[in-house]
C-alpha cells in the first residue's frame, strides 16, 4: 500500500528545535515532490515547505523561512523537517503530503496520519 | 503570499442537497486549484485538481468549475459521508496555499 509515515512530533518547550521525518512506502520516492502541511488545533491547513524531487529547489512559507528546513534522503525515502526557535504558535498536527512527479509541484493525492508537535512550557 | 478566500465558512445542509462552496484567490491563478475534503482526526483527501478534474476513485457527485479568481466545488445529491470540511488550495505560485475551509453541517 502506497504509505507515508511521520514521526518525531512531541512536547518541547518554546525556543527548541525538533526534527520530523517521513518514511515513504511502496512508491518511487525519488520521483517526487513532497512537501509538509500543518494545522493548528481547530484551524484550517497551513502549507508549510516543499522540496523537488532531488532537493534542488525547496520552497517556504514566508513566516516559516530561516527557522525551518526542509531536507529529503532519497536513499532512505524520507522527508525531514527541522524546526528550530519553535514558538507556541507552531503547535500543530504536521503531515507529510506527496505531490507531483513533473517539474512543477502540483496536489498532494497521499497524506501521511500526521504527528502532533505542541509548544509550550 | 495568493490569498485564498472560502465562502461560507460553515454550511448546513440535508442529505440529498445540492451544495455549493466558493473560493476567490487573490490573483489570477488560471486553473491551479485543487479541492480537499476532510473529516476529523484524518488527513485530507484530494478531490478535484486543475479545477474541474476529478480525482480517482472520487464519486461524480462532486464537481468543480471556475478559473482565474473564481471557483466553485460543487456536491450534487449530498450523502451521509460528505459531511466534512473542504478545503481550496492554489499552486499557481512557488508558495501554495489553503483557504480557510467550509464545514458541511447536517441541517
Amino acid at each position: 500500500e502506497v504509505q507515508l509515515v511521520e514521526s518525531g512530533g512531541g512536547l518541547v518547550q518554546p525556543g527548541g528545535s525538533l526534527r520530523l521525518s517521513c518514511t515513504a512506502s511502496e512508491f518511487t520516492f525519488s520521483s517526487y515532490w513532497m512537501s509538509w502541511v500543518r494545522q493548528a488545533p481547530g484551524k484550517g491547513l497551513e502549507w508549510v515547505a516543499n522540496i523537488k524531487q532531488d532537493g534542488s529547489e525547496k520552497y517556504y512559507v514566508d513566516s516559516m523561512k530561516g527557522r525551518f528546513t526542509v531536507s529529503r534522503d532519497n536513499a532512505k525515502n524520507s522527508l525531514y523537517l527541522q524546526m528550530n526557535s519553535l514558538r507556541a504558535e507552531d503547535t500543530a498536527v504536521y503531515y507529510c503530503a506527496r505531490g507531483d512527479s513533473s517539474a512543477w509541484d502540483g496536489t498532494y493525492d497521499i497524506w501521511g496520519q500526521g504527528t502532533m508537535v505542541t509548544v509550550s512550557s | 503570499d495568493i490569498q485564498m478566500t472560502q465562502s461560507p465558512s460553515t454550511l448546513s445542509a440535508s442529505v440529498g442537497d445540492r451544495v455549493t462552496i466558493s473560493c476567490r484567490a487573490s490573483q489570477s491563478i488560471s486553473w491551479w486549484l485543487a479541492w480537499y475534503q476532510q473529516k476529523p482526526g484524518k488527513a485530507p483527501k484530494l478531490l478535484i485538481y486543475k479545477a474541474s478534474t476529478l480525482e480517482s476513485g472520487v464519486p461524480s457527485r462532486f464537481s468543480g468549475s471556475g478559473s482565474g479568481t473564481e471557483f466553485t466545488l460543487t456536491i450534487s445529491g449530498l450523502q451521509p459521508d460528505d459531511f466534512a470540511t473542504y478545503y481550496c488550495q492554489q499552486y499557481n505560485s512557488y508558495s501554495r496555499t489553503f483557504g480557510q475551509g467550509t464545514k458541511v453541517e447536517i441541517k
